[in-house]
C-alpha cells in the first residue's frame, strides 16, 4: 500500500498557465506538508498543515494556495507558473511529538515550466 | 533562522570502506537530529534519528552527536554501491510542524 501518494509524477506546462498537484496518506498522520526541492537539490518547507489547519506557510508567493479538505488530502495549486517553480514538489506527512516528527514524503511530482 | 551545513561533496569511498558524513546546525536548542537518504529520482527517507549525546547504532549505520560542538555524523560501515545517495541532515524547526534540512552530501561508493 502506497503510504503518501501524489498526483501528477510529471508536469510540463507553459508559463502563466495555473496547475494542482494532489497529495494523500493513508497512514492516518495528523500533520502534512509541502517541500520544494530545487535543481541544486536543496529541499524547502512551503506549507505544513495540522489537522486541516495551516501552520506554517514559509513565505510562499500568494500564487501558491495551498489547500486541505481533509487530514488525509493536502492539495497545492499554483496561479501563473513562472520559470522559477520549476522543481521537484514533495508532499509529506508525518506524526509525533513537535520537535521529533519524521517525515514520510510522496514521490514528488516534477514540474517544469516552459 | 535555524541552519544545517552540511559538505555537498561529493564524498567518493570504496566497496567496503567507512563513510563518514559530517553536519553542523546553527540552533544549540535543537534536541532532535535526522538523517534521511535519497537515492537519485526519488523522495527522501528516513535512516536514522537521535536525540542524545554520543552514539546510535542501527545496523551498519552509527549516528554521533555532540550537542557542545552543535554536530551530527552519519557513518557507513562496509559502505556498499547500494549506499550510493544524497544524504541529507535535519533537524526540526522551532515549534515543531517543520524540518531543516541541509544541502545533502552526495556520496558514491565505488565497487
Amino acid at each position: 500500500d502506497t503510504a503518501v501518494s501524489q498526483t501528477p509524477k510529471y508536469l510540463v506546462t507553459q508559463m502563466g498557465n495555473d496547475k494542482s498537484i494532489k497529495c494523500e496518506q493513508n497512514l492516518g498522520h495528523d500533520t502534512m506538508y509541502w517541500y520544494k526541492q530545487d535543481s541544486k537539490k536543496f529541499l524547502k518547507i512551503m506549507f505544513s498543515y495540522n489537522n486541516k489547519e495551516l501552520i506554517i506557510n514559509e513565505t510562499v508567493p500568494n500564487r501558491f494556495s495551498p489547500k486541505s479538505p481533509d487530514k488525509a488530502h493536502l492539495n497545492l495549486h499554483i496561479n501563473s507558473l513562472e520559470l522559477g517553480d520549476s522543481a521537484v514538489y514533495f508532499c509529506a506527512s508525518s506524526q509525533g511529538e513537535p520537535g521529533q516528527e519524521t517525515q514520510y514524503f510522496g514521490p514528488g511530482t516534477r514540474l517544469l515550466v516552459l | 533562522q535555524k541552519e544545517v551545513e552540511q559538505n555537498s561533496g561529493p564524498l567518493s569511498v570504496p566497496e567496503g570502506a567507512i563513510a563518514s558524513l559530517n553536519c553542523t546546525y546553527s540552533d544549540r536548542v535543537s534536541q532532535s537530529f535526522f538523517w534521511y537518504r535519497q537515492y537519485s529520482g526519488k523522495s527522501p527517507e528516513l535512516i536514522m534519528s537521535i536525540y542524545s549525546n554520543g552514539d546510535k547504532e542501527d545496523g551498519r549505520f552509527t549516528a554521533q552527536l555532540n550537542k557542545a560542538s552543535q554536530y551530527v555524523s552519519l557513518l557507513i560501515r562496509d559502505s556498499q554501491p547500494s549506499d550510493s545517495a544524497t544524504y541529507l541532515c535535519a533537524v526540526p524547526g522551532t515549534g515543531g510542524f517543520k524540518t531543516i534540512f541541509g544541502a545533502g552530501t552526495r556520496l558514491f561508493v565505488k565497487a
